[in-house]
């Protein structure tokens, strides 16, 4: 079972800021967390990752909370083309990378 | 640099039939994974495979199995097709051990079983 939960659903303005939550409550010292994206019928992309830091890179910023435990996706001027599900997991970094276990995700409409 | 690539896209298949999908990674990489999608189940891990060793296996019966290929490729076989096995397939890859430990997944097998 994923080990995250996230929002069914989530609505947005074109122009604003998309924040995403995700709580992760049962995280271990060791896990980090991954942020992907699927746009209809495409396969999965990488946004972000991190562990305890704060990220940033050229799609979205990752606020990570002091206790681990939960964590926000920033999209900081969302458009028409970031509406897709958002998936948010945890995993161990490094070793066999492949198994990501998906929940259901967020799924974003951007709206004009 | 070329991304995954999946082939076929789109099949169709009845039921019993079997049927083969391939994944070509990225260049350079040298783990696969694959998965299935479908709207009650959403995605979930079917298998991973590392220099042509199957390294992690998800809950799913005997009749899925694959195997990777010395240069990388990956084949998946879904044998004596049931209707629930219609999904859409995808193909991931990655570079096992550097990177950021993201996968790249490809744009998946749509996969009908009548």
């Amino acid at each position: 079972d994923a080990k995250t939960t996230q929002p069914t659903s989530m609505d947005c303005a074109e122009g604003r800021a998309a924040n995403l939550p995700c709580n992760h409550s049962t995280i271990s010292g060791n896990e980090y967390v991954y942020w992907y994206r699927q746009i209809h019928s495409q396969g999965p992309q990488y946004i972000i990752h991190g562990l305890k830091n704060n990220e940033t890179n050229e799609m979205a910023s990752l606020i990570i909370t002091e206790d681990r435990k939960s964590s926000t996706l920033i999209l900081p001027h969302a458009t028409l083309r970031d509406t897709a599900v958002y998936y948010c997991i945890v995993r161990v970094f490094g070793g066999s990378q492949g198994n990501l276990i998906f929940g259901k995700g967020t799924k974003l409409s951007v709206k004009p | 640099k070329a991304g995954v690539t999946q082939t076929p896209r789109y099949l169709i298949k009845t039921r019993g039939q079997q049927v083969t999908l391939s994944c070509s990674p990225i260049s350079g990489h040298r783990s696969v994974s694959w998965y299935q999608q479908t709207p009650g189940q959403g995605l979930q891990f079917l298998f991973e495979y590392f220099s042509e060793t199957q390294r992690n296996k998800g809950n799913f019966p005997g009749r899925f199995s694959g195997r990777q290929f010395s240069n990388s490729r990956s084949e998946m076989n879904v044998s004596t097709l049931e209707l629930g096995d219609s999904a859409l397939y995808l193909c991931a890859s990655s570079l096992a051990g550097g990177g950021t430990g993201e996968l790249f997944f490809g744009e998946g097998s749509r996969l009908t079983v009548l």
